[in-house]
């Protein structure tokens, strides 16, 4: 199976600007999560979007939007772009969680190569 | 609330050095525990997972014990290589309502030669 990809994988703007990312994930995948990573912060969850619904989100201003698509792909926007969104931006796609009775249930996240942004 | 503490970096060690980076989580239930690695310019790859308490989740060289009494899940390697430079982040998977991830800072692990 094809991995998770995202385009574009570099991308330069200026304060405020908008910028929309893209994310296709594994086949059959219907999750799609995002995380912004930078220096200073780490890995922190922006959104999760799950059969073209948001199911969860993250502490990020409304200026980070997403969407999902009928075949899964989702996207990303961000609106008046400030210096500080400088980050590398990664999708993740997972089955659906096996949730039930087992209370050991997990879902394997898989990581595209991310979306470097450079706001100027 | 849910979340996961990771030892400081950089760890700078020799070539066949012995590795430990450290993890301890905050979880409400019974989360799944994760290990992932971030190589130069690459998105994050899964390293090793544990279910339960009392499992070894292990990869390439790499294990990790899911211990509930202390709370931990502790990234270890007896012979570090070169290749093994890359950034460690611990993380815990966990259903409550929906499936939620919450990751650790991260670690950066370089090995001389």
């Amino acid at each position: 199976k094809a991995g998770v990809t995202q385009t574009p994988r570099y991308l330069i703007k200026t304060r405020g600007q908008q910028v929309t990312l893209s994310c296709s994930p594994i086949s059959g995948h219907r999750s799609v999560s995002w995380y912004q990573q930078t220096p200073g912060q780490g890995l922190q969850f922006l959104f999760e979007y799950f059969s073209e619904t948001q199911r969860n989100k993250g502490n990020f201003p409304g200026r980070f939007s997403g969407r999902q698509f009928s075949n899964s792909r989702s996207e990303m926007n961000v609106s008046t772009l400030e210096l500080g969104d400088s980050a590398l931006y990664l999708c993740a796609s997972s089955e659906s969680p096996r949730a039930g009775r087992n209370f050991y249930s997990y879902n394997e996240q898989f990581f595209g190569p991310g979306t470097r942004l450079t706001v100027l | 609330g849910n979340s996961v503490t990771q030892m400081e970096g950089p760890v700078t060690l020799s070539e066949e050095a012995f590795l430990t980076i450290n993890c301890t989580y905050t979880a409400t239930g019974y989360p799944s525990l994760f290990w992932y690695v971030q190589y130069p310019g690459e998105g994050l790859q899964l390293l090793l997972k544990a279910t339960k308490a009392d499992d070894k989740g292990s990869n390439k060289g790499f294990e990790a014990t899911y211990r509930k009494e202390t709370t931990s899940f502790h990234l270890e390697k007896g012979s570090v290589q070169v290749s093994d430079s890359a950034v460690y982040f611990c993380a815990l998977g966990l259903l409550s309502g929906t499936y939620k991830y919450i990751f650790g800072t991260g670690t950066r692990l370089k090995v001389l030669a």
